[in-house]
């Protein structure tokens, strides 16, 4: 079966950093996507990891490890506008695969 | 346009009802998917459609869903005797890649409403 596990909520303060985790257990595998969902929006794409290792894009970083089925995205120098969902998607060969979002509510 | 459009942005239904999703994906995209979003919840796989042809339609909850792309551009995704249930945002997504992987571009959304 497809399982992608992530946190429900996360809370953070302006200006510091947050990791999201996602932990994931699929029949296949060809990279592994973070997307961003503002309320009442459409998700919007943030980054892809197919290769282990860390993708840094501006304030925004995302983390592979396939022999863990481990991925996160790290949030740095966080602004009120990160306040949103965060969806981890695996690319199961030909659709994605979404996690149930994680909430992250950023605080002045 | 520019990006995914999906009429109508809102719909609300009675139950038993016949409900019609369009999706008008962006100019050249081979590539286009049907998900579902409850509240609280990640985008659920409905359908996914190379061309004309739908490829993979395992995420089709029953045979009330019913999804077309005739002409390999827009797509309408058909509910028929809808149900509480049915609830939800109904999301389109189209790629441009023609093999999996890549990233999709989303729509808005049609929420949808069945009392």
């Amino acid at each position: 079966g497809q399982n992608i596990d992530q946190p429900t909520e996360m809370t953070a303060t302006e200006g510091a950093i947050v990791q999201i985790n996602c932990t994931y257990q699929t029949s296949g595998f060809n990279g592994l996507f973070w997307y961003q969902q503002h309320a009442g929006e459409a998700p919007t794409f943030l980054s892809y990891n197919v290769l282990d290792g860390l993708e840094e894009k501006g304030r925004f970083s995302s983390f592979l490890s396939r022999s863990k089925g481990y991925s996160y995205l790290l949030l740095k120098e966080l602004q009120m506008k990160d306040s949103a969902s965060y969806l981890c998607a695996v690319d199961n060969t030909d659709k994605l695969i979404f996690g149930t979002g994680t909430r992250l509510q950023v605080f002045p | 346009g520019a990006g995914v459009s999906q009429t109508p942005s809102n719909k609300v239904t009675e139950k038993g009802k016949y409900v019609e999703l369009r999706c008008d994906p962006i100019s050249g995209h081979t590539a286009l998917y049907w998900y579902r979003q409850s509240l609280g919840q990640g985008p659920e796989f409905l359908i996914y459609f190379q061309g004309t042809g739908a490829a993979d339609d395992s995420g089709l909850p029953n045979d009330r869903f019913f999804a077309v792309r005739p002409e390999g551009s827009v797509s309408t995704l058909k509910i028929q005797r809808t149900e509480r249930g049915d609830s939800a945002v109904y999301l389109c997504a189209s790629s441009p890649v023609v093999a999996a992987t890549g990233e999709l571009f989303f729509g808005e959304g049609s929420r949808l409403t069945v009392l």
